[in-house]
């Protein structure tokens, strides 16, 4: 148990629907991130939060909408995915964004997102 | 900008062998290095890090790594490999100049340990 839960674990959406993703810390932690897992391929940075704030939106495609309401919780609103969207979503969080330096790095289990 | 590089998407070792991981970077500024394991359907866990001081840095589950500024690697080893390391694992980096939290992995390396 990392403190950091994703739900749901496994989503299958067609290109037209809107979903979301997920991701709650109980580590009272104020920065939180989402990565893109594709096999073989380096982690993708998609997008930093700290306090709430957006502090790096990684050219991500706007089909993709993080929302942060509070420290605790991060959102991944996805609307006319592509089917090579198709990837494990990773949550994680930080004590702060210094916090990466020091690789006080925190993941959930991921989202595994299968776009039809 | 900075980037990791895992040469090898596989590697394949035996137990009670020792194993060798690779990672090479490119970052601005004093480089911080970590290894992050994930086991099947699991999220990254830390295993290691490398900030500043011996080259030699230790970790979780008897594993290591060594800093060479010169070769910018950072390679993971153990020295008696068991089934259960069994993983994919992470090379990761993120420059000193560089303090918006964006920590930079590699695309994984495959560990499998046969009996």
């Amino acid at each position: 148990e990392t403190g950091v839960t994703q739900t749901p674990r496994h989503l299958v959406m067609g290109m037209t629907n809107k979903k979301s993703l997920k991701c709650e810390q109980h580590l009272g932690h104020n920065a939180m991130y989402w990565y893109k897992q594709s096999a073989k391929k380096p982690l993708e940075l998609m997008f930093v939060y700290s306090l709430e704030e957006r502090v790096e939106n990684n050219s991500v495609p706007s089909r993709f909408s993080p929302e942060c309401p509070n420290s605790s919780h991060l959102f991944l609103h996805l609307h006319t995915l592509q089917p090579e969207d198709s990837a494990l979503y990773l949550c994680a969080s930080s004590p702060d964004l210094a916090g990466a330096n020091t690789g006080e790095l925190f993941f959930g289990e991921g989202s595994r997102l299968t776009v039809l | 900008a900075q980037s990791v590089a895992q040469p090898e998407d596989q590697v394949n070792v035996a137990e009670g062998n020792p194993l060798t991981v690779k990672c090479t970077y490119s970052v601005s500024g004093n480089p911080y290095l970590f290894w992050y394991v994930q086991y099947p359907n699991r999220g990254l866990q830390f295993l290691l890090k490398y900030i500043t001081g011996d080259n030699l840095v230790k970790g979780s589950y008897g594993f290591e790594a060594e800093f060479n500024k010169s070769q910018t690697s950072f390679h993971l080893k153990k020295p008696s490999a068991l089934v259960s390391d069994s993983a994919l694992y992470f090379c990761a980096v993120i420059g000193s100049y560089n303090q918006g939290g964006k920590l930079i992995f590699g695309q994984g390396t495959e560990l499998s340990v046969k009996p």
